[in-house]
């Protein structure tokens, strides 16, 4: 089954500077990875996603890139503020709703003002 | 309001005490999913549901039962709770027939001792 690996699990920034989480997997035939974000006490919450067909999506400060011949995907966030502090998770999935959706460790992002 | 519902939110119960935890969403989606959370693992699919009468297992769904009668309802059942399912547990929805920008629940936090 498919097997995602996510790093670092810790992340500093000063504010203002980027972040990037990097997550590899291990089936070549996903297609579906999105980034969730989970404040402390909360729930997860979908903050961008991509499917193979492309290789980068933003979203304001927030961009995902995909590089299906080396298997990995990464999240990149400019500009970083102290809200950006939270923790991510990336997962992949197959292109039928009919299997898993398989999610990285996360990584505890912290934005220094 | 759109919404993922979930209850109880908080549950202390003993071995072998047959649990329910309800999930029920208001927009006519499709997709429904659980997963529990615990430290240092992320989020682990337990089982999902493409459709009314549809359930397939997740990654972990040893110890769990399911059940999709309706379309807004994805009840999550533990027969016999033992301590290792002491977890954080998320319910989420999709509106498309797979684990697509999915909305999660607020969570259920159950101890079982």
């Amino acid at each position: 089954g498919e097997n995602v690996e996510q790093h670092p699990s810790t992340l500093s920034v000063q504010e203002g500077d980027s972040a990037v989480i990097k997550c590899t997997y291990s089936d070549s035939a996903s297609n579906y990875f999105p980034w969730y974000k989970q404040e402390l006490g909360k729930r997860p919450q979908l903050i961008i996603d991509i499917r193979s067909n492309v290789g980068e999506k933003k979203d304001q400060r927030i961009a995902v890139t995909l590089n299906k011949t080396a298997k990995h995907f990464s999240l990149h966030i400019t500009e970083t503020q102290p809200e950006d502090s939270a923790v991510y998770f990336c997962a992949a999935s197959r292109p039928s709703g009919n299997t898993p959706l398989v999610f990285g460790k996360g990584t505890r992002l912290s934005v220094i003002a | 309001e759109a919404q993922v519902t979930q209850n109880p939110r908080y549950l202390i119960t003993v071995t072998g005490k047959k649990l329910t935890v309800t999930c029920s969403q208001n927009m006519n989606h499709e997709y429904m999913s659980w997963y529990r959370q615990d430290p240092g693992l992320g989020l682990r699919q337990i089982y999902y549901s493409m459709n009314v009468e549809v359930t397939d297992k997740g990654d972990v769904p040893e110890g769990y039962k399911v059940s999709r009668k309706e379309k807004r309802n994805f009840p999550l059942i533990l027969e016999s709770p033992s301590p290792n399912q002491t977890s954080l547990y998320f319910c989420a929805s999709s509106p498309d027939r797979g684990p697509y920008e999915q909305y999660f629940g607020p969570g259920t936090r159950l101890t079982v001792t």
